[in-house]
């Protein structure tokens, strides 16, 4: 059964601080994703990645097939970057049914 | 930019009674999702559905629940009898094909059960 852990759980930072959340997973996958969850609760789709590296303005996602291990970066954070970053996974087989990790609540202070 | 609708945004219902949850998923996309979120805790897997029928379904999904393509745009989740526990955000997502390919995501229903 593939388990999806992030950390931290919480992480609060002084703007322009570079961010870094860390995603593990249990078994073999297809794609990583990761998501930000905004206070109204909507989903929105980051990065899905399955080697390497990308970059998308100021946020960076990495992601160690073997190590079975991603991370998302942000540098020079802003609060506007405030919300809720979820990695979640794509098993190898079968549909997409992404399995979800519990989330980083992340707090940046002007 | 193309997106997922869900209808409506926030849904307050009765114990015992029948709810429906409408999605419009990206229109050239082939799979459908339906994910659930109870307050504070991690997002899970519903349901699949593909070429008109469940691909994949999770123990969450058992005989009170169903869902239906009524034609080709919608997508609808339906709880017959909601229970307290159903009270969650439930998550439509659509995507262009399986595997390693990107989800979107509509915004959300927040289900309340009374």
């Amino acid at each position: 059964k593939n388990e999806v852990e992030q950390s931290p759980q919480n992480l609060t930072a002084q703007e322009g601080e570079f961010i870094t959340i860390n995603c593990s997973y249990s078994v073999g996958i297809s794609a990583l994703h990761w998501l930000q969850q905004h206070p109204g609760g909507g989903i929105v789709s980051l990065f899905m990645l399955s080697s390497g590296k990308k970059k998308h303005g100021r946020l960076i996602a990495t992601i160690n097939i073997q190590e079975k291990h991603s991370s998302l970066h942000i540098t020079a954070s802003h609060p506007r970057d405030s919300a809720v970053y979820i990695c979640a996974s794509s098993p190898i087989q079968g549909a997409q049914k992404l399995v979800f990790g519990q989330g980083t609540r992340l707090t940046i202070n002007p | 930019e193309p997106e997922v609708t869900q209808t409506p945004s926030h849904q307050v219902t009765q114990m015992g009674q029948e709810v429906i949850l409408r999605c419009v998923p990206i229109s050239n996309h082939l799979y459908f999702y339906w994910y659930r979120q109870i307050l504070g805790q991690k997002v899970e897997f519903l349901v699949s559905f593909y070429n008109n029928e469940i691909s994949e379904k999770s123990e969450i999904f058992d005989d009170q629940f169903s869902v239906e393509r009524p034609d080709g745009s919608n997508f609808t989740l339906k709880i017959r009898s909601t229970k307290l526990e159903d009270s969650a955000m439930y998550f439509c997502a659509s995507s262009q094909d399986r595997g390693s390919t990107e989800a979107f995501f509509g915004q959300g229903t927040r289900l309340t059960v009374v």
